[in-house]
């Protein structure tokens, strides 16, 4: 089993639609959660960060950690063309080391 | 402006010598990481560094060195014995998990290495 697990997609989505992005993961010692965006032949961009469970909203996104089932969403609402990206997970444990997910790429239908 | 800057950001390599890939950053975090990315493949951990002189072996090290002196910079050299070099290059940083800070990493724009 990968340590990390993520639909790489592609998945379609009209304009203005929610989008739902998740991963699932093995390690139980993961603490630390990261959600990145990366257009093509760019550097991946931070978009979230969190610690251990619970939800964190900045403007159109939200990030959830449910660690008792070890996985992870991230929320767009009001999806918009510019959105069209590849969303990679991300997740790190105290020796800090950090594992990604194979990334999900998104396409939003205008 | 404090970030992270990789160069060169195109590469080409004649198969059987031995690169460096450039990788500083200004943000002063002690945690540096190199990442290759293919298509489909995602980000692979290749070496990650947390402190200046000590670095660890990521999943998909072979073929690949570094060397931490200082702080700031965290070179990758990728050499002959690397199989298959072509491939999309990432550097990061962060602060290390435990000082009361956000642990997450940012990444620099990466180099393109194509090897002809």
């Amino acid at each position: 089993q990968k340590e990390v697990e993520q639909d790489p997609g592609p998945l379609s989505v009209p304009e203005g639609a929610i989008v739902s992005l998740n991963c699932t993961y093995s390690n139980s010692a993961f603490q630390y959660f990261m959600w990145y965006r990366q257009y093509s032949r760019k550097g991946p961009e931070l978009l979230m960060y969190t610690y251990s469970s619970g939800n964190k909203e900045d403007g159109r996104f939200t990030a959830q950690v449910d660690k008792s089932s070890k996985y992870i969403s991230l929320f767009i609402r009001d999806s918009q063309p510019s959105d069209s990206a590849t969303y990679l997970c991300a997740m790190k444990n105290r020796d800090d080391k950090i594992i990604f997910g194979k990334g999900t790429r998104l396409h939003i239908l205008p | 402006d404090g970030g992270i800057t990789q160069s060169p950001k195109y590469l080409f390599r004649k198969e059987g010598q031995n690169v460096t890939l450039s990788c500083e950053q200004n943000l002063n975090h002690d945690a540096m990481y190199w990442y290759r990315q293919d298509p489909g493949q995602g980000l692979r951990l290749i070496y990650y560094s947390q402190i200046v002189n000590d670095f660890q072996k990521g999943d998909i090290a072979e073929g690949y060195s570094v060397s931490r002196e200082k702080k700031e910079s965290f070179p990758l050299t990728v050499t002959s014995a690397q199989k298959n070099p072509t491939a999309f290059y990432l550097c990061a940083s962060s602060i290390p998990p435990g000082r009361g800070m956000n642990t997450e990493a940012f990444f620099g724009q990466g180099t393109r290495l194509t090897v002809v």
